[in-house]
């Protein structure tokens, strides 16, 4: 059974330009999660969807937002990036019992 | 979801069995522990998760106190992959299908010696 995908692995952008990660969960799973990962930080929840619909929310402005496709394949898109938002961003499939990770794509703001 | 306290580091010698300590004193009754790992700048790894008795399978083992106020997870014998960062996190059991929204706090970052 094939992983979480994540792309891209590594993305450089710009202060005020946005950016979109793309997360493809496990076949079968209809939930998937986006974490923010900084050394200062550390781990925390941006937002879930199930379903197409957004599920669960995280204390993150407006510039964090995401979506799900039929598909379950979810996007997350931050808009106007600060060079705070330089992170690893991780996308979770979630199966019955627990979440499955992806690899991250490792965003860095200049 | 219920706080959990993790000692910040810990060190173990290769093959030794590690004992990784979680305090979770305001655990509510339908609130399972699970724990994760995370190495060096992958994704976090699912490692086990119980309610309320202990637990095993090919990666560790969970011990849960009778109060269930702390637990303890063993790497019975540690390798030096086993160096990462374990999380502990508490949460209620999901009725939907991948219901997911994890709470990571620092975790305990475990060093496996040669």
């Amino acid at each position: 059974k094939a992983g979480v995908t994540q792309t891209p692995r590594y993305l450089i952008k710009t202060r005020g330009q946005q950016v979109t990660l793309s997360c493809s969960p496990i076949s079968g799973h209809r939930s998937v999660s986006w974490y923010q990962q900084t050394p200062g930080q550390g781990l925390q929840f941006l937002f879930e969807y199930f379903s197409e619909t957004q599920r669960n929310k995280g204390n993150f402005p407006g510039r964090f937002s995401g979506r799900q496709f039929s598909n379950s394949r979810s996007e997350m898109n931050v808009s106007t990036l600060e060079l705070g938002d330089s992170a690893l961003y991780l996308c979770a499939s979630g199966g019955p019992t627990e979440a499955f990770f992806g690899q991250g794509t490792r965003l860095t703001v200049v | 979801d219920a706080k959990t306290t993790q000692p910040p580091s810990m060190d173990c010698a290769e093959g030794r069995a590690a004992n990784l300590p979680c305090n979770h004193s305001t655990i509510s009754g339908n609130e399972y522990v699970y724990w994760y790992r995370q190495i060096h700048s992958q994704g976090p790894q699912y490692i086990i998760h119980g309610l309320k008795n202990n637990e095993t399978n090919e990666m560790a083992s969970l011990i849960i106190t009778e109060d269930r106020k702390s637990s303890t997870l063993i790497l019975p014998h540690a390798t030096l992959r086993d160096t990462a960062v374990y999380y502990c996190i508490v949460r209620v059991a999901v009725s939907i299908q991948g219901a997911q929204k994890l709470v990571f706090g620092q975790g305990t970052r475990l060093t496996i010696n040669p």
